[in-house]
């Protein structure tokens, strides 16, 4: 099946920092990325639809002023999360789909300390 | 609108035994639905899926599910469990397939015990 990497896979970041973590798709283009956060032992929930060239959608009650998300091309995705606080900390994860199925990445673990 | 509805937050099997994960779906619109797996501090993986074609889906390390358009259920199942189906199983329903997001269902933490 098609390939998503998300990197990194694990970070530890300082309260009031920024943290960058990106989602490729390595052997398809996807015009359409989404983001999801997951919260310990409970389910995805979708925070934002990244639109390659055109601003991101944002779900109710996400910040899109925290969670930066830039899709600068076919294959890249990003999210930021500016000034991040511990409340932040979490488990994110990107996908992409292709062929009618989404394929996630792996998933990044934030921990603000 | 569409939501997911998994009965049972964790359910544990003896290996070699029938595995069964519940879930029923609510939509408006004719449902895509899918099961993914997910193993500790990991993404997730698409184990089958159902986009409206034969209602009996075949996935990949021997599970199948069954689309129940009266029940809206489409239950997982396995006839034997392995050690190393042990994971976090999730129900998830879209609009369409393709680039539309998937709602997802609250998991089901599948133990299997020796």
């Amino acid at each position: 099946g098609a390939v998503v990497s998300q990197h990194p896979s694990r970070v530890i970041c300082k309260s009031g920092t920024s943290v960058k973590i990106e989602c490729r798709s390595l052997d398809f283009q996807a015009t359409t990325m989404f983001w999801y956060r997951q919260f310990p032992k409970q389910s995805l929930m979708l925070m934002a639809t990244s639109n390659e060239g055109s601003k991101a959608t944002y779900e109710q009650g996400v910040e899109k002023d925290k969670f930066l998300i830039n899709h600068a091309s076919l294959t890249l995705s990003t999210l930021t999360v500016t000034s991040a606080h511990p409340e932040d900390s979490s488990f994110y994860i990107c996908s992409a789909p292709t062929g009618g199925i989404a394929f996630f990445g792996q998933g990044t673990r934030l921990t603000v300390v | 609108a569409q939501s997911v509805t998994q009965l049972g937050s964790h359910v544990s099997v003896s290996e070699g035994a029938l595995v069964l994960l519940r879930c029923n779906y609510s939509s408006s619109v004719p449902p895509y639905l899918f099961w993914y797996v997910q193993y500790p501090n990991q993404g997730l993986q698409l184990l089958l899926k159902y986009t409206s074609a034969a209602t009996l889906v075949k996935g990949i390390n021997g599970f199948e599910a069954e689309f129940k358009k009266s029940e809206t259920s489409f239950h997982l199942t396995k006839p034997s469990a392995h050690m190393s189906d042990a994971a976090e199983y999730f129900c998830a329903v879209s609009a369409r397939a393709g680039n539309t997001p998937l709602v997802f269902g609250k998991g089901t933490r599948l133990s299997v015990i020796a």
